[in-house]
């Protein structure tokens, strides 16, 4: 099984400042990953599938790259509506499991 | 606009029974794998189950093979999960989403309901 491990556990941003959240797979995943967000209450949205490609209707802000064994999310310009924790989730190999998350906080 | 929308969550004692379901609307359900995904509190996501479009494969995380049944009625849009002789650890948030297939046969999940709480105690 394929463990992702996310870093930071929690990341602190200002308003208006950029966020990267890390994801690291123990063993080379290709580019088969995707980020979700999950706010309070609120049913989790897919932001980024295939490590780089954006979900329908997801702002331009949010950015996915890497391959292999290291990725990245980037929010540009965050907003209050961005605190949420953030999982990845590899799906190149049997089964597809997921980080422990990041959860994001607005300084 | 896509729409799922889970039931059948509550309270269920240990060794118990429960039946989750998941009605869809927004898109052509009959042509999409679907899975159901859970959340533990105060832990990540973790897949459990996935069923084809036509409902004849499923597939299991491999802690609830056997104790979980997930089913479809294509002619009803609704997604059905069975648990038996839950545990405690089956307490949880239980999504329903909407899933692509890769060619690898793996999937992820890209609409996904507001969720069912199952909470499994005595």
């Amino acid at each position: 099984e394929r463990l992702m491990t996310q870093s930071p556990a929690t990341l602190s941003v200002s308003p208006g400042e950029s966020a990267t959240l890390s994801c690291r797979a123990s063993e080379s995943v290709s580019t088969f990953v995707a980020w979700y967000q999950l706010r309070p209450g609120q049913a989790p949205r897919l932001l980024i599938y295939d490590a780089s490609n954006r979900a329908t209707g997801v702002p331009a802000r949010f950015s996915g790259s890497g391959s292999g064994t290291e990725f990245t999310l980037t929010i540009g310009s965050l907003q209050s509506e961005d605190i949420a924790v953030y999982y990845c989730q590899q799906y190149n190999n049997w089964p597809q499991t997921f980080g422990q998350g990041t959860k994001l906080e607005i300084k | 606009e896509v729409q799922l929308l889970e039931s059948g969550g509550g309270l269920v004692q240990p060794g118990g029974s429960l039946r989750l379901s998941c009605v869809a609307s927004g898109f052509a359900f009959s042509n999409n794998v679907m899975s159901w995904v859970r959340q533990a509190p105060g832990k990540g996501l973790e897949w459990v189950a996935s069923i084809s479009d036509g409902g004849d494969k499923a597939y299991y995380e491999a802690s609830v093979k056997g104790r979980v049944t997930i089913s479809r009625d294509n002619a009803q849009n609704t997604l059905y999960l069975q648990l038996t002789n839950v545990r405690a650890d089956d307490t949880a948030i239980f999504y329903c989403a909407k899933t692509e297939r890769t060619p690898r046969s793996s999937f992820y999940f890209d609409s996904w309901g507001q969720g069912a709480l199952v909470t499994v105690s005595s």
